[in-house]
């Protein structure tokens, strides 16, 4: 089955405390992203990767991390999480850019 | 202002009305529309994708993309209870290998049976 997998679905950590958010597809995607979503601010990017090697900033690149060294996943990284990052994180992937993307089933964060 | 306006909602409708939902956009670079449609604890799912002006239809569903006045809808007919969810519209536009895909907020829709 086509799909894009995160892990973990439910996080509760507490502030400093380094995370990495898993992020996998199995569709040979080239363009793979993570979004946070927040209630009143709806789906705001924070990085994207073009293909492998090739990482970029989206509109909320602030406190976060991303690699790709393998096509398939893109992992997710806080390296000293804040309250501020408590949220629903989503990744997707694409063909490309301007292609249907592929959600992943989110991950919520909470950080104390 | 924000490349992509949407009303936030809650849209209440009764099961079988039809429903509209509107975007705006500023950016005219804007070349591909999508709208997503996400449940409750769920990602967002691709409903519609359209390129240019124009009509696009698919079963229920009819997408329409207004360039001249940057105004993007998405229309349901007879609407289910299992139509219930956020709505989102999305644009994108690509210049010399860069591209751009910008959400809106999201709708929220409401069908009562």
């Amino acid at each position: 089955e086509a799909q894009v997998t995160q892990n973990p679905r439910y996080l509760i950590t507490v502030t400093g405390k380094k995370l990495t958010v898993t992020c996998s597809q199995n569709m040979n995607h080239e363009y793979m992203s993570w979004y946070r979503q927040d209630p009143g601010l709806g789906l705001r990017q924070i990085y994207y990767s073009m293909n492998v090697e090739v990482t970029d900033k989206g509109d909320v690149p602030e406190g976060y991390k991303v690699s790709r060294k393998e096509k398939r996943n893109f992992p997710l990284i806080l390296e000293s999480p804040s309250p501020n990052q408590t949220s629903l994180y989503f990744c997707a992937s694409s063909v490309q850019e301007n292609n249907e993307q592929f959600f992943g089933p989110g991950t919520r964060l909470t950080v104390l | 202002q924000k490349e992509v306006e949407q009303d936030p909602g809650p849209l209440s409708v009764p099961e079988g009305a039809i429903v509209s939902l509107n975007c705006t956009y500023s950016n005219s670079a804007f070349q591909y529309f999508m709208w997503y449609r996400q449940y409750s604890r769920k990602g967002p799912e691709l409903l519609m994708y359209t390129y240019s002006s124009g009509n696009k239809e698919d079963g229920r569903f009819t997408a329409q993309v207004d360039k001249s006045s940057k105004y993007i809808s998405l229309f349901i007919r007879d609407s289910q209870p299992s139509d219930s969810a956020t709505y989102l519209c999305a644009a994108c536009h690509q210049n010399s290998g860069y591209s751009t895909l910008t959400f809106g907020k999201g709708t929220m829709l409401l069908v009562s049976p």
